[in-house]
């Protein structure tokens, strides 16, 4: 596609229940990005992909958040033993290369913990 | 720690009216970008404006300007003559390397006709 392509657009699940939240990047960008953003707040790093390999994921709140992107394109971010602090829009980017280039962002994929 | 702070939660003005968004950040990084996005009630966030931290020329796009003086730290946002359509929530980000962005908490603009 010619975008960032997050889906669900929209999850309910209940308290303590697993959710996995998928990213399909630009064809051809190296460097995924995910993100976390909560009512009224601007969005907070979660974890950074480059190529198969996390980069970085100093973002990540605690051990219940994984996320993995095996084959260098499409990514997923699981959530395990979700609690309802965990509800926010989960945001997906996706950049041609890492550092300074900008970052296309998708629609993002709204979580809401009952 | 980097930190970009937007101090306007919110701003409303009346259609054509000129419109400035502020934005300060702090780094210790020597090399570093700024970025402005918008973010309208759909929720997508759209790119609007990339600059590196040794370009301190202002650049202008169609009604759209930017102020960047590292001076002061400042990255500000002007958007002239503005329109409903401007309206929505614009975020001032910063990017240090590699790593994710660095974002404020917004601005909300709302434009009444």
């Amino acid at each position: 596609g010619a975008g960032v392509s997050q889906t669900p657009s929209n999850k309910v699940t209940e308290k303590g229940k697993y959710v996995e939240l998928r990213c399909d990047p630009i064809s051809g960008h190296t460097a995924l990005y995910w993100y976390r953003q909560s009512l009224g707040q601007g969005p907070e790093f979660l974890i950074y992909f480059q190529g198969t390999g996390a980069a970085d994921d100093s973002g990540l709140p605690n051990d219940r958040f994984f996320a993995v992107r095996p084959e260098g394109s499409v990514s997923t971010l699981k959530i395990q033993r979700t609690e309802r602090g965990d509800s926010a829009v989960y945001l997906c980017a996706s950049s041609l290369t890492a550092g300074y280039t900008e970052a296309f962002f998708g629609q993002g994929t709204r979580l809401t913990v009952v | 720690a980097q930190k970009v702070t937007q101090a306007q939660t919110e701003i409303s003005v009346v259609e054509k009216e000129d419109v400035t968004l502020d934005c300060v950040y702090e780094t210790r990084d020597t090399t570093y970008y700024l970025f402005w996005y918008k973010q309208p009630p759909s929720g997508e966030l759209v790119f609007l404006i990339r600059r590196n931290s040794f370009d301190e020329q202002n650049e202008i796009s169609g009604r759209y300007s930017w102020n960047f003086q590292k001076s002061t730290s400042s990255f500000n946002f002007t958007i002239t003559a503005s329109q409903v359509v401007d309206s929505a929530v614009y975020f001032c980000a910063l990017s240090g390397g590699a790593d994710g962005l660095t974002f404020g908490k917004g601005t909300h603009l709302i434009i009444q006709p």
